[in-house]
């Protein structure tokens, strides 16, 4: 069946940093592709989204490329802030049927 | 204006007890789900609704029962509650089916089962 798999946590990272968290997908077809990203004590909130091959998604720095050939949806931002801590799922949709990743728990040093 | 509420936000318990989670959503959107996620953080879809239909229904026990008044509603009802049963849940809701949509997802309900 249809699975995410991204890296596990936590990462840390300090202030400025480069951000690269990884994710890969099994699916057959071509399902869309999400970031949702979640604040302590919060519930998940969509941070980008890409619905179709080599379609790049983008939000707040944030970017991540749907590649089909290497079925991966890798989350990358250039330079990290401490506000950026928090928990971040990727997430495959198909037929209305969200798939989450594991999750990979980010802690950003000031 | 919460896009997406549930009620209560905390909830504990005693096993077998019978208890319910409230949602509700302002967005207008067609489409609302529950999901539970686990003490590790994992989210696992258990059921969706599209205008007040019940479209996806995953292996949950039995137990658990959503009801869908209307299409700004789908609370969760549990019954006979488990130790397991102690998580997170989380309402949710889209526009409508199909992969495309973002689903907009309300702030959790924390149940302990004692």
């Amino acid at each position: 069946g249809d699975s995410v798999t991204q890296m596990e946590g936590p990462v840390t990272l300090s202030e400025e940093a480069f951000l690269t968290i990884n994710c890969t997908y099994t699916a057959t077809g071509y399902p869309s592709l999400f970031w949702y990203v979640q604040y302590p004590g919060e519930g998940l909130q969509l941070l980008l989204k890409a619905t179709k091959a080599d379609d790049k998604g983008s939000n707040k720095g944030f970017e991540a490329t749907y590649r089909k050939e290497t079925t991966s949806f890798h989350l990358e931002k250039g330079s990290v802030q401490v506000s950026d801590s928090a928990v971040y799922f990727c997430a495959l949709n198909r037929d209305d049927k969200i798939i989450f990743g594991k999750g990979t728990r980010l802690h950003i040093l000031p | 204006d919460t896009a997406v509420s549930q009620t209560p936000k905390y909830l504990v318990t005693q096993m077998g007890n019978d208890k319910s989670i409230k949602c509700e959503q302002n967005l207008g959107h067609d489409t609302m789900y529950w999901y539970k996620q686990d003490s590790k953080k994992f989210l696992k879809i258990m059921f969706s609704y599209n205008n007040k239909e019940l479209i996806i229904n995953e292996t949950v026990p039995n137990r658990f029962s959503p009801k869908s008044p209307d299409k700004a509603h789908l609370n969760l009802h549990i019954n006979s509650l488990e130790l397991g049963d102690s998580a997170v849940y989380f309402c949710a809701s889209s526009p409508g089916t199909g992969g495309w949509y973002e689903q907009y997802f309300g702030p959790g309900t924390r149940l302990t089962v004692t």
